[in-house]
């Protein structure tokens, strides 16, 4: 079953501006991940927060965790064209045997 | 890319044929994933393999079966494909479990009819 839930579902932005992307969780985790995903391909892995970190950087993206309220978010700064794609949080816990747990994604567009 | 292929790309097949995709890494790493990828649903895992002839099942296992005779080959067989089959499937290897991600390969359309 889903474990990691993304809100918003899609999200549509100007080239330039920041997109915020929040995902909830249900159970204890021991880290959560960030994939990419652009139209017709394969999952890119961005971002790996382990559960005793609270905020991680690569690059223009930000994910922060809180443990407390079961959740995350992934900021994209200054948007380019090119960040158009899905995004998925997934999460990794010793009761699911480590194995990933994906929710159904957001869809950011990015407006030139 | 890493290096992960999966063939083939694209497949139409009718209900009640079987159906085999192939997965194969270049990586040399341990474990290797099967997901099918539906709208609304995000991934969800069908099985997953932890060495050779070392497999396991996912969520959503019934009417898959899989086989890992060599570290660089997965094979997913739809034994007598459905309708409800029709999906893109997607193989994911990684190095280990806890703490490392995963590494997806391009993808399987597959149609049922």
């Amino acid at each position: 079953s889903q474990q990691g839930e993304e809100d918003p579902q899609a999200l549509s932005i100007q080239e330039g501006e920041n997109a915020t992307m929040n995902c909830s969780y249900k159970t204890s985790i021991n880290n959560l991940q960030w994939y990419r995903q652009n139209s017709g391909r394969g999952l890119v892995h961005l971002i790996l927060i382990r559960s005793n970190e609270r905020e991680k950087h690569s690059g223009r993206l930000r994910v922060t965790l809180d443990t407390s309220k079961k959740s995350s978010s992934l900021l994209i700064t200054a948007s380019r064209a090119a960040d158009t794609a899905s995004y998925f949080c997934a999460t990794v816990s010793r009761s699911n045997d480590y194995k990933l747990s994906f929710g159904a994604g957001t869809t950011v567009t990015v407006r030139a | 890319d890493a290096g992960i292929t999966q063939s083939p790309r694209h497949k139409v097949t009718e209900t009640g044929t079987p159906v085999t995709l192939r997965c194969h890494q270049t990586e040399n790493h341990r474990y290797m994933y099967w997901y099918r990828q539906d709208p609304g649903h995000g991934l969800r895992l069908i099985h997953y393999s932890y060495g050779v002839k070392d497999t396991d099942k996912g969520e959503v296992s019934d009417g898959y079966s899989v086989s890992r005779s060599k570290t660089e080959d997965f094979l997913l067989t739809l034994e007598s494909a459905t309708s409800s089959q029709t999906s893109v499937y997607f193989c994911a290897i990684s190095e280990n479990r806890e703490l490392y991600e995963q590494y997806f390969g391009p993808g399987t359309r597959l149609t049922v009819t």
